[in-house]
Order: C-alpha cells, then structure tokens, then sequence
C-alpha cells in the first residue's frame, strides 16, 4: 500500500534562514509526489510535483523540493524563509485515478 | 479563470440529519475529487469524478455519496449525520485525468455536527 510519512509535526525556523520540511514516501512502481500548502481557512495550494527526472525540482513562491529514490525522500526547502511562509505544509503521493495520499501535514512556523 | 468554488463555507447540523456540499471546477476541468480534513485522521480521499462517473471510492460508509452534473459540477451528501463527521469537506479539480496531473483545490466547507 502506499504511504506518505511527515515525522516532525512543527518546524520553527528563523526568518532568513533555510527552511526544510521533510518527507518520505511508501510505494510500489513509481512515485509521483506533490507538496501542497494551506493557509488558515483555505484551501490546499499546489506548490511542485516531482513525476520523472531531475531530482531537483522548482517549484512556486521560492520552493523546491529534493527526490531521493534510495532514501524514498521527498524534502522541501526553500533558501531564505519568510514570515508569510508560515503554513501547513502538506506531502502527497499520486495513486491513480487523481487519488492522493496526504502525510499528516506539518506545521511551519517562521520567527521574524 | 475563476478558482474552484464550494458552497456553502460553513455550515451546521444536527446528528441525524443529512447534508448536501457543493462543489464548481474551474472552467474546463472534467475531474472532481472530494477530501475529508481532520484534524485526528487528516486529509482522507472520499472519491473522485470523472464525466459524471465516480472512479473511485475511499474508506468510508455508505452514508457518504456524491454525483456529477453534466457540467463537471459535483455535489456530495452525508446522509444520518454523525458527531464524526465534523469536517472540513475539500472538493479538487483537475483539467486532466489518468495521471499525475496538478489538482486545484477549493476553500471547503466546514461542516459541524452538533
């Protein structure tokens, strides 16, 4: 069955600072994995997907995300992090038939 | 293009009665999947439209149902509400389906049963 784990429920990261919010990934065949991001009484955003290729990929307002097949990883990071960057950030894996699976979410707060 | 629309944003029930959601795609958009947020289990697939045929179901009873117009819009009913069922019910569409295609999702509706 496939699975998504977000083991840390809240990241406290100084303003400026690197901002990584982790994930890993439980699959057969190919992973297909988003990140998505909500904001209070909002819906979920779609920051990036990884499908196939760099495991680097770039994604909306400053994010990226790192693919690690021998980790089963699926980190996001963003370089510099800002105040209004302070969401629940969501990890997901596509599993047919525009199924999600979401992690548990974590909390990220960004201390000016 | 104008973002996907749920209707209502807040509503509220009485154990035992039934509920019906709504849920507009963006313009074009064909797919509709439903989610259940909370904060104990998380965002759980309900089920997913596609041209007005449900593709699949999540794990839930079968008090919880839906449908699809003509027009991609979608609605999903709770019947025999539960104090369980409190929710925010996230509807998402997609322009495309069969594959790992962005979902835009709408704001919800916060359901609460009392």
């Amino acid at each position: 069955a496939q699975s998504v784990a977000q083991p840390e429920d809240q990241v406290n990261v100084a303003e400026g600072n690197p901002l990584t919010v982790k994930c890993t990934y439980s699959v057969s065949g190919n992973p297909y994995l988003f990140w998505y991001v909500q904001y209070p009484n909002r819906g979920l955003q779609f920051l990036l997907k990884y499908i196939t290729g760099d495991n680097l990929v770039k994604g909306s307002y400053g994010f990226e995300a790192e693919f690690n097949k021998s980790q089963t990883s699926f980190h996001l990071k963003k370089p510099s992090a800002l105040v209004s960057d302070s969401a629940l950030y969501f990890c997901a894996l596509y599993y047919g038939n525009n199924r999600l699976a979401f992690g548990k979410g974590n909390q990220v707060v960004v201390i000016p | 293009k104008a973002g996907v629309t749920q209707t209502p944003r807040y509503l509220i029930k009485t154990r035992g009665q039934q509920v019906t959601l709504s849920c507009s795609p963006i313009s074009g958009h064909r797919s509709v999947s439903w989610y259940q947020q909370t904060p104990g289990q998380g965002l759980q697939f309900l089920f997913e439209y596609f041209s007005e045929t449900q593709r699949n179901k999540g794990n839930f009873p079968g008090r919880f149902s839906g449908r699809q117009f003509s027009n991609s819009r979608s609605e999903m009913n709770v019947s025999t509400l539960e104090l369980g069922d409190s929710a925010l019910y996230l509807c998402a569409s997609s322009f495309l389906a069969g594959g790992p295609y962005e979902q835009y999702f709408g704001p919800g509706t916060r359901l609460t049963v009392t």
